[in-house]
C-alpha cells in the first residue's frame, strides 16, 4: 500500500564509496523528484523528472547521478561520497504541477 | 527566484490550544500554489494544507486552517485544539504550476519547530 517507498531507509558507508538509493511510486504519477535535507532540516530539490525525463537538476556535483528506468521509478547513485555529503534524501511524487507526496527519506551517514 | 521566510524557529503550545505559524513567501508571478507539510520525529513528510493563489476562499483540513492573504505575501497555518501528535517540524513552501517555469519544484521555507506540551 506504499505510495513512495525508497531503500535503503538508512546507510552508512566510507568516504570515497559509491552508493545507490531506490525509490519507487505506486501512485501512477508522471513526475518525481530527488530532495535533500541538510543538517539543519533545510529542504532543497536536487533533481527532478518528468516522464523519464530530466527538468530539473539544481547546481547538484556531478558525482550524483538520477536514473528513471521507468515512470514508476527514479534511483540516485552518488560516487566518491564526501563527508557534506551526509543528509536525509527524499524521493518524491506527483502529477505534473501538483501536489508532491514524499517517500519515507534514506539518512545518509558518510565516515 | 522565490523565497519562503518562515520566521518562527520554533514554537510551543498547550494540548488543546490554538497556534498559529507564520510563513511569507516573495514572488513575481501571479499563479501558484502555497503549501503546508509537516514532519514529525519519523522523519516522513505529511501534506497538511494546500492553497492555490487564485482561490480567495482559505483553505482548512480539520483542525488545521490557512490566512492566506495574497497582496501582503503572507500564509500562515492556524493549529485548533493542539495535539501531542501535532508535535512536528512544519514547513511552508512554494510552488508554481505548470507553465509557471519553475518546473514544479518546492521552494521551502526553514521550518518552525513546534511543541506541543501536555
Amino acid at each position: 500500500d506504499t505510495a513512495v517507498s525508497q531503500t535503503p531507509k538508512y546507510l552508512v558507508t566510507q568516504m570515497g564509496n559509491d552508493k545507490s538509493i531506490k525509490c519507487e511510486q505506486n501512485l501512477g504519477h508522471d513526475t518525481m523528484y530527488w530532495y535533500k535535507q541538510d543538517s539543519k532540516k533545510f529542504l532543497k530539490i536536487m533533481f527532478s523528472y518528468n516522464n523519464k525525463e530530466l527538468i530539473i537538476n539544481e547546481t547538484v556535483p556531478n558525482r550524483f547521478s538520477p536514473k528513471s528506468p521507468d515512470k514508476a521509478h527514479l534511483n540516485l547513485h552518488i560516487n566518491s561520497l564526501e563527508l557534506g555529503d551526509s543528509a536525509v534524501y527524499f524521493c518524491a511524487s506527483s502529477r505534473p504541477g501538483d501536489t508532491q507526496y514524499f517517500g519515507p527519506g534514506t539518512r545518509l551517514t558518510v565516515l | 527566484a522565490q523565497t519562503v521566510t518562515q520566521s518562527q524557529p520554533e514554537m510551543s503550545v498547550q494540548e488543546a490550544e490554538t497556534v498559529t505559524l507564520s510563513c511569507t513567501y516573495d514572488t513575481s508571478e501571479n499563479n501558484y500554489y502555497l503549501f503546508w507539510y509537516k514532519q514529525p520525529p519519523s522523519r516522513q513528510m505529511i501534506l497538511v494544507i494546500r492553497q492555490e493563489a487564485y482561490k480567495q476562499q482559505n483553505a482548512t483540513e480539520n483542525r488545521f486552517s490557512v490566512n492566506f492573504q495574497k497582496a501582503a505575501k503572507s500564509f500562515s497555518l492556524k493549529i485548533s485544539d493542539s495535539q501531542l501528535g501535532d508535535t512536528a517540524m512544519y514547513f511552508c513552501a512554494f510552488m508554481t504550476p505548470p507553465g509557471g517555469g519553475s518546473n514544479y519544484k518546492l521552494t521551502f521555507g526553514k521550518g518552525t519547530l513546534l511543541t506541543v506540551n501536555p
